[in-house]
């Protein structure tokens, strides 16, 4: 099955740790995606994980992979007001397709 | 380089007019994509290219219709809109990275409403 579950709001005072966490069913995913969305505008790519590796880290990003579970999280440290918008969590479906989360709403707080 | 051109960002329809949402990509993909994006519902995947020439069916294909014109080029037409079709529409193509991941860039988004 193709179904990406992610909850859908979290608040997060600035210079806090921000984890958002996603659940994917397709045991066959060969990649891992976080992209962000800002307001008004389209996705954009922040990272992606190869389903064999459990951790990537990348400056203030690091994400978590444990494909036991099917659990997928991304880190922000230091979180600040710039990191305010919807992340979504997506897995490769096949060579073409991504199937997307519904997106995590994200507002730090001062 | 413009990436994911999308157009028109705004559009007011009523029941049953038809429009076509256009979108070109500079990048030179093979693949395209047309997504739709509801709160609460993540985006769906419409209707994709994965080549010049082929179209295929995504998850929510009903009550649309895309023409790959080029390989720059990939259009969405509603023909007769209806009100559950308001939405927020996104167009993006797709690059492999030599790690083999699939990189989506995207356009900016279309705004849809039909009354």
């Amino acid at each position: 099955g193709e179904d990406v579950e992610q909850s859908l709001f979290l608040s997060v005072r600035e210079g806090d740790s921000s984890v958002i966490n996603c659940t994917y069913t397709d045991s066959s995913s060969t990649y891992l995606y976080w992209y962000k969305q800002e307001p008004g505008a389209g996705l954009q790519l922040l990272t992606y994980i190869f389903s064999n590796m459990d951790m990537k880290q990348d400056q203030r990003l690091t994400v978590l992979l444990n494909k036991k579970d099917k659990h997928l999280s991304l880190r922000i440290a230091d979180t600040q007001t710039g990191d305010s918008a919807i992340y979504f969590c997506a897995e490769s479906i096949g060579d073409y397709k991504l199937s997307f989360g519904a997106g995590t709403t994200v507002t730090v707080r001062a | 380089n413009a990436g994911v051109t999308q157009t028109p960002k705004f559009q007011v329809l009523k029941t049953g007019q038809s429009m076509t949402l256009q979108c070109a990509q500079d990048m030179n993909h093979n693949s395209m994509y047309w997504y739709r994006q509801d709160p609460g519902m993540g985006l769906r995947l419409i209707y994709y290219s994965a080549s010049e020439g082929t179209t295929d069916k995504g998850e929510v294909p009903n009550g649309y219709n895309v023409s790959r014109l080029n390989k720059r080029e990939f259009s969405l037409r509603l023909e007769s809109a209806a009100p559950s079709q308001t939405s927020v529409y996104f167009c993006a193509s797709k690059q492999q990275a030599a790690s083999g991941a699939n990189v989506l860039t995207f356009g900016a988004g279309s705004r849809l409403t039909v009354l």
